[in-house]
Order: C-alpha cells, then sequence, then structure tokens
C-alpha cells in the first residue's frame, strides 16, 4: 500500500541554519510527491510538488528532490528564517490518486 | 479567486449531539476530501467527492459521512458526537477534469470541533 514516513520532530534551529527534514514513501506505480506547511491556526499549503523522478520541487528557498532509487523526497533549505517556524507534512497521490500525508514535523526557529 | 472556505470555523458540542460541517471548494475545483487533524493521529483522511459521488473513503466509521452538491460545495456530517471526534476538520479542493484524474490539494483554515 502507500505511505509516508517522515522525520519525527519537533525540530529547532537558529536563524540561518541549514534544514533537513528526512520524507521516504511507499507506493505502487509512480507518485505525485508534495511538501506542505501549515503554520499556527491555519490549513495546509503547498509548497512544493514533484510529478516525477529526478524532478525538482523548489518555492521560497526550501527544495526537494524525488528520487525513486531511495523513494525519498527529503526537504532542504540553506538558511532558515523565524518565519518559516510551523509543521511541514509531506505527502503523496498514487495510484488512485489519494492522498497520503505523513504525521508532520514541527519546525522552530530562534533568532 | 477566492480560496477554500469553511463554516463554521469553530464549533462546540456536547457528546450524542450531531454536527454539520461546510465547505466551498475553489471556483472550478470539482473535487472535496476532508480530513481529521488531531495532536495524537495526525492528518487522517476521511472521504473524498467528486461531482457528488464519493470517490474515495478513509477508515472513519459510519458516524462520519458526507455530501457534495452540484455546485461542489460540501458537507460533511458527524452523528452521535464522542469525546474522540473533538479535531481540527480540513477541507480541501482539487481540480479533477474527469472521474480518474486528479491534482494537487489546497486546504481550508479548518474548523475546529470541540465535543465536551
Amino acid at each position: 500500500g502507500n505511505s509516508v514516513t517522515q522525520m519525527e520532530g519537533p525540530v529547532t534551529l537558529s536563524e540561518e541554519a541549514f534544514l533537513t527534514i528526512n520524507c521516504t514513501y511507499t507506493a505502487t506505480g509512480y507518485p505525485s510527491l508534495f511538501w506542505y506547511v501549515q503554520y499556527p491556526g491555519e490549513g495546509l499549503q503547498l509548497l512544493l510538488k514533484a510529478t516525477k523522478a529526478d524532478d525538482k520541487g523548489s518555492n521560497k528557498g526550501f527544495e526537494a528532490t524525488y528520487r525513486k532509487e531511495t523513494t525519498s523526497f527529503h526537504l532542504e533549505k540553506g538558511s532558515v528564517q523565524v518565519s518559516d517556524s510551523a509543521v511541514y507534512f509531506c505527502a503523496l497521490s498514487g495510484t488512485g490518486n489519494q492522498f497520503y500525508f505523513g504525521t508532520g514535523t514541527s519546525l522552530t526557529v530562534i533568532p | 479567486k477566492a480560496g477554500v472556505t469553511q463554516t463554521p470555523r469553530y464549533l462546540i458540542k456536547t457528546r450524542g449531539q450531531q454536527v454539520t460541517l461546510s465547505c466551498s471548494p475553489i471556483s472550478g475545483h470539482r473535487s472535496v476530501s476532508w480530513y481529521q487533524q488531531t495532536p495524537g493521529q495526525g492528518l487522517q483522511f476521511l472521504f473524498e467527492y467528486f461531482s457528488e459521488t464519493q470517490r474515495n473513503k478513509g477508515n472513519f466509521p459510519g458516524r462520519f459521512s458526507g455530501r457534495q452538491f452540484s455546485n461542489s460545495r460540501s458537507e460533511m456530517n458527524v452523528s452521535t458526537l464522542e469525546l474522540g471526534d473533538s479535531a481540527l476538520y480540513l477541507c480541501a479542493s482539487s481540480w479533477s477534469l474527469t472521474f480518474s484524474s486528479y491534482n494537487e490539494q489546497f486546504f481550508g483554515p479548518g474548523t475546529r470541533l470541540t465535543v465536551l
């Protein structure tokens, strides 16, 4: 079946530090992969996506590369800001295209 | 383009009551999905509707039901509320051209349901 496993949180970083949030998936077929972000008191917002192997999604300084050989879609940012504090969700949509979300990783960036 | 809207934003009910939540998708989106979000269980998929038909269903008891109207607006209903139903209920819409096609989901702000 389809599933997403993402790095446990919470993660606390200092401003300008490098961020990596790990995400691996199990899927049949050729899923599309997504990162969503949830700010306090809000719904989820699409951060970036990749629809096929070796695609790199990027947005607001965040990047993630669809790695079929390692079934991974790790989220990275070179220099985090306080405003990046939020919960990040990795997700996939596969055959039948139901969305499967990871458990979320809480990020806090301190000045 | 207006985003996904959900009403009400906050709701307080007591055990045994029933509740109806509403979701208006982005204009042109025909698919609406519902999720339950709790600190312990994370995001759990409830069901998804496309053109008034339920297309996918998660593993929730029959107390949770939904429907979609011809204008793509959707409602979900929870009957005989339990304390464990306290959660943030998120609605998401996506653009699907046909019953077998899908696209990324756009989320509303959610309805915070508290069951006392």
